[in-house]
């Protein structure tokens, strides 16, 4: 069974960085496209970011391009955010998404979130 | 990037109801859209990838259809476990964007 769990979330301040981790299981992590994708309060979903099952291929939405960097550590199937240069609107739930494949595809698994709050 | 609309925003209903959502991509897409289905304090779940491919155990009352530019999701009878909101998502191409959403509500 595939289980996701995200960690790292938390209170910062505007300008601060935070990184978050989603450690996966029951998969071969190496295989798929790893995602994050964000909710800010009672608002849609938001794709983050995206990496290749090897990371060398990295993808951003424009709206954290620059300030947030994806990355993954295959050798313990672990997914990272590292999120710089934090704002207001950056506050959402992050949730870690497992790809369908190895390319751009639907998230046939999520992890639980975790909550990231940006604010003085 | 492709911008994905969906309608209506909200949609009240009542069990035993059909229910259509539908998405529209800023440009074609074939047949690379997914739905998800989002309770509340939960995460999503894939209902159909690839336009109309029902996921494993979601049921047979889901259906998807479209491809290009225009896309449906239908629930043909409406269970009370069904109120959620809905999401349509491009996996075209990156970056992935998701539709804004539809509320399904009981009527």
């Amino acid at each position: 069974e595939v289980h996701l769990l995200e960690s790292g979330g938390g209170l910062v301040q505007p300008g601060g960085s935070l990184r978050l981790s989603c450690a996966a299981s029951g998969f071969t992590f190496t295989n798929y496209v790893m995602n994050w994708v964000r909710q800010a309060p009672g608002k849609g979903l938001e794709w983050v970011s995206g990496t290749s099952g090897s990371g060398v291929d990295t993808y951003y939405a424009d709206s954290v391009k620059g300030r947030f960097t994806i990355s993954r550590d295959n050798s313990k199937n672990t997914l990272f955010l590292q999120m710089n240069s934090l704002r207001a609107d950056d506050t959402a739930i992050y949730y870690c998404a497992k790809g369908r494949g190895s390319a751009s595809s639907s998230h046939d698994s999520w992890g639980q979130g975790t909550l990231v709050t940006v604010s003085s | 990037d492709i911008q994905m609309t969906q309608s209506p925003s909200s949609v009240s209903a009542s069990v035993g109801d059909r229910v259509t959502i539908t998405c529209r991509a800023s440009q074609g897409i074939s047949i690379w859209l997914a739905w998800y289905q989002q309770k509340p304090g939960k995460a999503p779940k894939l209902l159909i990838s690839t336009a109309s491919n029902l996921q494993s155990g979601v049921p047979s009352r889901f259906s998807g259809s479209g491809s290009g530019t225009d896309f449906t999701l239908t629930i043909s009878s409406l269970q009370p476990e069904d109120f959620a909101t809905y999401y349509c998502q491009q996996t075209n191409s990156f970056p992935l964007t998701f539709g804004g959403g539809t509320k399904l509500e009981i009527k």
